[in-house]
């Protein structure tokens, strides 16, 4: 399946900063992607789909000014956490979908808030 | 409202005997159903797929089963090995949801030696 890669792994930020989150198909051209949190013993939650070229689809309940979303390129989509608070604090995962159904997900990043 | 249910938080097996992770969804129009493993702090790994059409898919060690009219699948794991020992998440897509996964919430499988 396809590869995808996320940067950075981890990352701790003062609350009140902004984070950004890259994406990358490594081996794919993908004109759509995903933007998903998991909390702590919980599912993954879709948060928005990511389209190249045009604006992202949120989720609702998902705040499009707080997480801005940009997929300038085939390849890579990022998440930007704006104004980032403790509640803010998960783990973000991204994914690509390569046929018809099949999602393939990053590696994703931990966001930890203080 | 929780779509896709995967009842079973943990599930506990010896190494060689055979693991059924359960699912259950209440969207009829569900029409494609997907296993993922994942481990800490690691993205989902895709497993296996059924489309609707289908009630069995096999891939090596892993079988999918769908019952349509109950609207459960499960996940065969034989034999199972400790390398299996993982959160198993089962998702779902509809026809027209623009390929959307709607995910469980997770069943640890942990494969005793």
């Amino acid at each position: 399946g396809a590869v995808v890669s996320q940067h950075p792994s981890w990352v701790i930020c003062k609350s009140g900063t902004s984070v950004k989150i890259e994406c990358r198909s490594l081996d794919f051209q993908a004109t759509t992607m995903f933007w998903y949190r998991q909390f702590p013993k919980q599912s993954l939650m879709l948060m928005a789909t990511s389209n190249e070229g045009s604006k992202a689809t949120y989720e609702q309940g998902v705040e499009k000014d707080k997480f801005l979303i940009n997929h300038a390129s085939l390849t890579l989509s990022t998440l930007t956490v704006t104004s980032a608070h403790p509640e803010d604090s998960s783990f973000y995962i991204c994914s690509l979908r390569e046929g018809r159904e099949t999602q393939y997900f990053g590696p994703g990043t931990r966001l930890l808030v203080l | 409202d929780q779509q896709v249910k995967q009842n079973s938080p943990s599930l506990s097996v010896q190494e060689g005997r055979i693991s059924i992770l359960n699912c259950d969804y209440t969207n009829s129009m569900f029409d494609y159903f997907l296993w993922y493993k994942k481990y800490p702090a690691e993205g989902p790994t895709f497993l296996i797929s059924i489309s609707s059409i289908k009630d069995k898919n096999e891939d090596g060690r892993f079988t999918v089963f769908l019952n349509k009219s109950a609207k459960h699948l499960s996940l065969h794991i034989v034999p199972s090995q400790p390398g299996d020992s993982a959160v198993y998440f089962c998702a779902a897509s509809a026809r027209g949801s623009n390929y959307k996964l709607t995910f469980g919430k997770g069943t640890l499988l942990t494969v005793n030696p």
